[in-house]
């Protein structure tokens, strides 16, 4: 089962337009990243937040992190065309190292 | 190298025969991780290799899959008797060492069981 759980499913918005991304976990982490994913081929990794951490910021991206609700959320500013993929929360747990996806946002942004 | 390199890139076999993927990770890494995407879908997790620590294989569904990693460098996805549900993108990644540190994903590969 995955860890994390991303809201919405698809999310499609206009250039210009910031876009929002919401991530649930289930289990206490250690930190929590997000992913991009463009063509259902590899992932890069954008942001990583620290569970002592509540807020991150690079460049257009501003993560958040809010351990007591277990949800972290992804805000991109001035979104791009070129900001259309599927984004992904991931979380490494304290029970082990690995790294669990939640089932991703895919984002399209209309020029 | 200069990332995690995967291949093939795309592999079509017929069902019931046995494929082998492969992934060489970041030089120096010492976690490699190995998941699976059908299309559109998120990440399942399959296995995850930790330097000398015994792999942990919760996520291999069936016993017709299994990896090894050789020196603590290559890895290789093996799936016996493949079925057409075993089509996928396989990805395969690496991390410095685990402990949720950024992982660096390879481009995949496209299996297809026909």
């Amino acid at each position: 089962s995955q860890q994390g759980e991303e809201d919405p499913q698809a999310l499609s918005i206009q250039e210009g337009e910031n876009a929002t991304m919401n991530c649930s976990y289930k289990t206490s982490i250690n930190n929590l990243q997000w992913y991009r994913q463009n063509s259902g081929r590899g992932l890069v990794h954008l942001i990583l937040i620290r569970s002592n951490e509540r807020e991150k910021h690079s460049g257009r991206l501003r993560v958040t992190l809010d351990t007591s609700k277990k949800s972290s959320s992804l805000l991109i500013t001035a979104s791009r065309a070129a900001d259309t993929a599927s984004y992904f929360c991931a979380t490494d747990g304290n029970a082990g190292n690995m790294l669990t996806f939640g089932g991703g946002t895919r984002l399209m942004v209309k020029p | 190298g200069a990332g995690v390199s995967q291949s093939p890139s795309n592999k079509v076999t017929e069902k019931g025969k046995d494929v082998e993927l492969r992934c060489d990770p970041i030089s120096g890494h010492t976690a490699l991780y190995w998941y699976r995407q059908s299309l559109g879908q998120g990440l399942e997790f399959l296995i995850y290799f930790q330097g000398n620590s015994a792999p942990d294989k919760s996520g291999l569904p069936s016993d017709r899959f299994s990896a090894e990693r050789t020196g603590g460098s290559v890895s290789t996805l093996t799936i016996q008797r493949t079925q057409q549900e075993d089509s996928a993108v396989y990805l395969c990644a690496s991390s410095l060492n685990g402990r949720g540190t950024e992982a660096f994903f390879g481009q995949g590969t496209r299996l297809t069981v026909v």
